[in-house]
């Protein structure tokens, strides 16, 4: 079974600073996909980067890139620039490529911005 | 709309009641999945559909849950004889298709908070 583990329950950072979040995971498989998900209160999970474990480059998206280190099994999201608008619930998750089909998530990391 | 559609967005329920929540998915999505959310957690898997059959039901938690896609569109999750451990939000996704290789991104609904008391 894959486990997901996000360390920090909460972070904080200022309006245009650079945060990061960790997330580690276990598993034996060697494809696979990773995804950071954001929720705000409105609960709707959203989808906002994913990388695929056989591309060794980082994925990035505008702000949003990622820190992975497959040999380490961590997956980091850095945010750059933070936004009020970013403050939220971040989730890690997990999917088995071959097979998989079911997310397996992390507990989160509740994400402050201040002004 | 466009995207995944749940109702009813809140249902408070007595212990011993049935209960039934509804996930509309994107349209011309084959894939479909049902997750529960306690507070304080990530959401946790229930159940896989693919078109009308369910895939894989290994994340129900008891035989009082059941859920169905009879025409391969909307599902209904059941959950029979409440109890005040089954309070959760939980959430539908749906996917153009199921797992593998390809893309697949699972767009979720914004669930249904159910509180049983």
């Amino acid at each position: 079974a894959q486990t997901v583990t996000q360390s920090q329950p909460e972070m904080s950072v200022q309006e245009a600073e650079t945060v990061t979040l960790s997330c580690t995971y276990d598993t034996s498989e060697s494809d696979y996909y990773l995804f950071w998900y954001k929720q705000p209160p409105s609960r709707q999970m959203i989808l906002v980067i994913r990388q695929e474990a056989y591309k060794q480059q980082n994925a990035t998206e505008n702000r949003f890139s990622v820190n992975f280190q497959k040999a380490a099994k961590s997956f980091s999201l850095k945010i750059s620039d933070s936004q009020l608008g970013d403050a939220a619930m971040y989730f890690c998750a997990y999917r088995n490529s071959n097979s998989g089909y079911a997310l397996n998530f992390g507990k989160g990391t509740s994400l402050l911005v201040t002004p | 709309g466009a995207g995944v559609s749940q109702t009813p967005s809140n249902k408070v329920t007595e212990k011993g009641k049935y209960v039934e929540l509804r996930c509309d998915p994107i349209s011309g999505h084959t894939a479909l999945y049902w997750y529960r959310q306690s507070l304080g957690q990530g959401p946790e898997f229930l159940i896989y559909f693919q078109g009308t059959g369910a895939a894989d039901d290994s994340g129900l938690p008891n035989d009082r849950f059941f859920a169905v896609r009879p025409e391969g569109s909307v599902s209904t999750l059941k959950i029979q004889r409440t109890e005040r451990g089954d309070s959760a939000v939980y959430l539908c996704a749906s996917s153009l298709m199921g797992g593998g290789r390809s893309r697949n991104e699972q767009f979720f609904g914004p669930g249904t908070r159910l509180t049983v008391l």
